[in-house]
Formats: structure tokens, sequence, C-alpha cells
């Protein structure tokens, strides 16, 4: 099955700072997600963005599909960015989402 | 325009009994999906459900574990005889109808529940 793989698994960060969080992927997909787990287990949707490039506020997202590889910015960060950013795949002809590993953030004031 | 749904938020077992764990989707959204996050990892796929079929339940244990997606009322997990291995985070998802293929087929989170087993 598809393999996914998320880097930096750690990432320590004061505010203010910014970062840019890798997800790679071993085949074509048909939709790839940005989710962030905040500190309480929820998960929040971030993108949707199986192609091209999205920006909400101070996040943005490009995923390189041909290169099968996604890239979440944060710019400015804050605490309350603090928690776990997934990245997440469906292949072609499949109806679930794969999960990486995730890139655990915390920032300190 | 409410959410996913889910309840209950945190559920206690102890071995031997059963959980049911209960899944509303989206307004609109007519494919479900569930999903299991153990401590520390990611979430892993369990199963997919529209109304009435299980379409893929390939993430499914063969034993112990059943799913429903009835024409009225939520989705429901079920795990019979639970064991301490069961605890973990159970997420539910949903999509619109027609998601699937070159369509978009973003999925919408739960805010999960968390079964304790004891």
């Amino acid at each position: 099955g598809i393999q996914v793989e998320q880097s930096p698994p750690d990432l320590i960060l004061q505010e203010g700072a910014n970062s840019t969080l890798r997800c790679n992927f071993s085949d074509s997909v048909n939709n790839l997600q940005w989710f962030h787990q905040n500190p309480w287990g929820q998960l929040i949707n971030l993108f949707y963005i199986p192609s091209g490039t999205k920006q909400n506020g101070r996040l943005s997202a490009t995923t390189v599909a041909t290169e099968r590889y996604s890239l979440l910015y944060i710019s400015s960060s804050q605490t309350t960015d603090s928690g776990v950013y997934f990245c997440a795949v469906e292949s072609y002809n499949t109806d679930k989402l794969i999960f990486g590993t995730g890139t655990r953030l915390q920032v300190f004031p | 325009n409410a959410g996913v749904m889910q309840n209950p938020r945190h559920l206690v077992r102890r071995r031997g009994q059963e959980a049911r764990l209960r899944c509303s989707p989206m307004k609109g959204h007519s494919h479900v999906y569930w999903y299991r996050q153990l401590p520390e990892e990611g979430l892993k796929f369990m199963v997919y459900l529209q109304k009435e079929n299980i379409i893929d339940e390939s993430g499914m244990p063969k034993e112990r574990f059943s799913a429903e997606f009835p024409k009225e009322g939520p989705s429901i997990l079920r795990i019979q005889q639970v064991v301490r291995g069961d605890s973990a985070a159970y997420f539910c998802a949903s999509s619109p109808p027609g998601a699937s293929g070159l369509v978009n087929n973003e999925q919408f989170f739960g805010p999960g529940t968390r079964l304790t087993v004891l």
C-alpha cells in the first residue's frame, strides 16, 4: 500500500518563528489533506490540497503531485499552533485516508 | 451548521463488556468512515460505510468489531468483549455523496470517542 512519511518528527519553535513541514508519499493520490490535532485531541481540517497551492491566514500549503510531496508552511507561529500536524492521502480507487506519523510542534512564548 | 457529531466523548468499560460508539455525519453527507488512534500514533482506517452498506472493512479486526450505518439514525461502531488493547480514540469522518474518484472527497472529522478499558 501507499506509504506516507512526514518530517521532521518533532519541531520546537519560539513564538514568531516560521516553519515548513513536509509530507512525502509513495504513489499517485486522489486526495491529500492536512490536519492539526490540538492538545485536547481534536482533529481540525487545515487544507484539502491534492495539488496546487492554498493559503489560509498564517498557514499555506503546496502539493507537487508529480513529485509526490506536500509542504505545510506556518508563519509567525503562536503558542496555539502547538499540537501534532498530520498529512493524510487517499489513493485512486480507494476511499480511505492513509495518515502519516505526524509532526509534533511545540511553540514556546 | 453542525459538524460531525460523536457520542459519547469518553467511555469507560471493564474487560468483557460491550462498547457502542455513535456517529452522526455532517448534514447532507452520506459517507461515513471510522478510524482508530492508539496512544502516540497516527490514525488508522477501520471501515467505510454508506447508508445500509459496508463498502470497505479492510481495516476492521476480524473478531469482536462490527459497524453499521442504518437508513435512519447514526452510524454505530460496536466492540464486543472489550480488551485493554482496545483502549484508543475512535474518530468518525464523513464526506458528501458522490465523493469518490475524481470529485472532491474531503473528509471531515468528529471530536472522537476516547475509550478506556479497565
